[in-house]
């Protein structure tokens, strides 16, 4: 268990619809970050949150978002879905935003677009 | 540009040792992790490399030349319960987010 929580587990949901993924870092980290990771593609990261900022993007996509709470909890927000949004989507967390901080994984939520 | 390369699949037999290797390309470079990902489940941290050389911890050792662009992960007596995909992540110099390759999956057999 690495302490980094994320609810709900599954979510099946239809095209065109808008779900919110919930991630909770480990106590004491401040940075958090989203990945997907889809069967043909592997791991991809989406976006950086540090202590409330965005830090970082990668290859997300302008019908999802995300924020982080001054609880230091995250959300990622995912909008007009298709079906290519099925995928496992992943947070992780780390102590600071440096660049030898070693992220922790969340188990995941499972997206399921019919 | 940024490219991984990793073998997809590998077998080998429980006791056993096995490398996975990895060669890296990274717009710059700021170390390189080792996760463990079971089928549906999160990544764990395995191992960390940002200067040359080899880090043992425990079963498992990584070793990483900076130069070459290239690191390994190295289990020893192998267990059934290593089967699993082996994410080798190097860190660009730019972010601090890590870019995985696809992961190798391995197999042990009894």
């Amino acid at each position: 268990d690495s302490g980094v929580t994320q609810t709900p587990k599954h979510l099946i949901t239809a095209t065109g619809q808008r779900v919110t993924l919930r991630c909770s870092p480990r106590s004491g980290d401040l940075s958090v970050y989203w990945y997907q990771q889809s069967l043909d593609q592997g791991l991809q990261f989406l976006i950086q949150y540090y202590n409330g900022e965005e830090r970082a993007k990668g290859n997300i996509l302008e019908r999802f978002s995300a924020q982080q709470f001054p609880d230091l909890h995250s959300e990622l927000n995912l909008s007009s879905l298709e079906l290519g949004d099925s995928a496992l989507y992943f947070c992780a967390s780390s102590l600071g935003g440096g660049r030898t901080d070693t992220q922790y994984f969340g188990p995941g939520t499972r997206l399921t677009v019919l | 540009g940024q490219n991984i390369d990793q073998p997809t699949e590998m077998t080998a037999t429980e006791g056993a040792i096995v490398q996975i290797n990895c060669t890296y390309q990274t717009s710059g470079f700021n170390g390189l992790f080792w996760y463990q990902q079971h089928a549906g489940e999160a990544p764990t941290f395995l191992s960390y490399n940002v200067l040359d050389g080899l880090e043992e911890k425990g079963r498992f050792s990584s070793f990483l030349s900076r130069s070459k662009g290239y690191s390994y992960l190295l289990l020893k007596e192998l267990q059934m319960k290593d089967s699993a995909s082996y994410l080798c992540a190097p860190r660009n110099q730019a972010g601090t987010a890590l870019i995985f390759g696809k992961g190798t999956t391995l197999s042990v057999s009894s």
